[in-house]
């Protein structure tokens, strides 16, 4: 498999703030991106996706960003809640509707 | 969205046994579904794409013979893991695909395998 094996990072906000969460994607083909929750023992969740034809996407309190040049996602959430503590991944569409999972990233929201 | 079930939601086996998980998708026809494997605190890595009725593929690393994926009809993928070890103990996940070439892929709630 191609994705990443190492252990998440963590992201700890107060709730009411914004969270940012970044990704970085190793393939320049990709043309497709998508953001996935993840709480414990769950499978994950679609939050929301964007095509490389374009470099924002906003969904309800949620924006996704990329920036091709560098190969870069992020994920913005707006006015984070207890309920959005969770894993958070972003990953790549490749061919035959392969998803190639990024690295996760922890997110905690402290009340 | 899909709909998708997995069955168990957890297993406990002992080494050297098999353990089949299934994979339904509960209101989509799929003729594709994929399988991952999710160690605690990591990603989720891709095994294999479950093709309906031809043989799976997997990617670089799984072994074909001890996952064992079958892909019967458009509602169903199991994947037998054969004479488990405790390295295999992890949480496996199917997913569906739309097919279209663009879409999210829809996920199950995940099956948490305990080799003892």
């Amino acid at each position: 498999g191609e994705s990443v094996g190492l252990h998440l990072p963590t992201l700890s906000v107060q709730e009411g703030d914004n969270s940012i969460i970044n990704c970085a994607y190793s393939n320049s083909a990709s043309d497709y991106f998508i953001w996935y929750k993840q709480e414990s023992g769950k499978g994950p969740q679609f939050i929301i996706d964007i095509r490389s034809n374009m470099d924002k996407r906003q969904g309800q309190r949620v924006t996704v960003l990329l920036n091709k040049t560098v190969k870069h996602l992020s994920l913005q959430i707006a006015a984070t809640q207890p309920g959005d503590s969770a894993v958070y991944f972003c990953a790549e569409k490749r061919s035959r509707g392969k998803l190639i999972f990024g690295q996760g990233t922890e997110l905690s929201v402290k009340p | 969205g899909a709909v998708v079930s997995q069955h168990p939601s957890w297993v406990i086996c002992k080494s050297g046994t098999s353990v089949k998980i299934e994979c339904r998708s509960l209101d989509f026809q799929a003729t594709t579904m994929f399988w991952y494997r999710q160690f605690p605190k990591q990603s989720l890595m891709l095994m294999a794409t479950s093709n309906e009725g031809s043989k799976a593929t997997y990617e670089q690393g799984v072994e074909k013979d001890k996952f064992l994926i079958n892909h019967a009809s458009l509602t169903l993928s199991t994947l037998t893991v054969t004479s488990a070890h405790p390295e295999d103990s992890s949480f496996y996940i199917c997913s569906v695909d739309h097919g279209t070439g663009e879409g999210e892929q829809f996920f199950g709630p995940g099956t948490r395998l305990t080799v003892l």
